[in-house]
């Protein structure tokens, strides 16, 4: 069983289209994460859900949208896609923030914008 | 702000060798985490190994072991007898203790190439 999962594994659009990443957890974690990876392996923290409210927002432009319906889920949802949109996104999941609790990162999701 | 350095881009090591790679961070936090993660080509990221910034000693877990230097603000990490499947790129990373977020800031990362 996958603990953190994440649709589709790879994602190919074309400019200017409007696509979403899906990340599901089945570890019981109450905070979940999106980090970004680009091209030169840099990884940035985006967004953190605690109990589906929204506790980390970073300098992320607001054609980024994180969805969490449930403590399991948090989505990506990415308006108006660009070139510079094309990266690695990585979906972890964390206990809780009370203290330290290790993130267990998904797969990842290449995304490339054509 | 934190920032976490890793001044090695790339790094190679014959397969039974130790390697040992850098990373330097800035922060006024007294109190706080800091870990090596692997990520192989395969992608996934994966924990290494944890110290956190209260114990003086280093925390090692089976050929991986670190070098804790809290005044000097270094983390290195020591793999002994290198294997193939180290092959991967390690990005080393902290993590304010007690925030309300527990945000991992990453390096750049090292990408190491064990050699046969």
């Amino acid at each position: 069983d996958t603990a953190v999962s994440q649709t589709p594994k790879y994602l190919v659009t074309q400019m200017g289209n409007d696509k979403s990443i899906k990340c599901e957890q089945n570890l019981g974690h109450d905070t979940m994460y999106w980090y970004k990876q680009d091209s030169k392996k840099f990884l940035k923290i985006m967004f953190s859900y605690n109990n589906k409210e929204l506790i980390i927002n970073e300098t992320v432009p607001n054609r980024f949208s994180p969805k969490s319906p449930d403590k399991a889920h948090l989505n990506l949802h990415i308006n108006s896609l660009e070139l510079g949109d094309s990266a690695v996104y990585f979906c972890a999941s964390s206990l809780d923030v009370s203290s330290y609790n290790e993130q267990f990162f998904g797969p990842g999701t290449r995304l490339t914008v054509l | 702000a934190q920032t976490v350095t890793q001044s090695q881009p790339e790094m190679s090591v014959q397969e039974a060798e130790t390697v040992t790679l850098s990373c330097t961070y800035d922060t006024s936090e007294n109190n706080y985490y800091l870990f090596w993660y692997k990520q192989p080509p395969s992608r996934q990221m994966i924990l290494v190994i944890r110290q956190e910034a209260y114990k003086q000693q280093n925390a090692t877990e089976n050929r991986f072991s670190v070098n804790f230097q809290k005044a000097a603000k270094s983390f290195s990490l020591k793999i002994s007898d290198s294997q193939l499947g180290d092959t991967a790129m390690y990005f080393c990373a902290f993590m304010k203790r007690g925030g309300a977020t527990n945000k991992l800031i990453f390096g750049t990362g090292t990408l190491l190439a064990v050699q046969p």
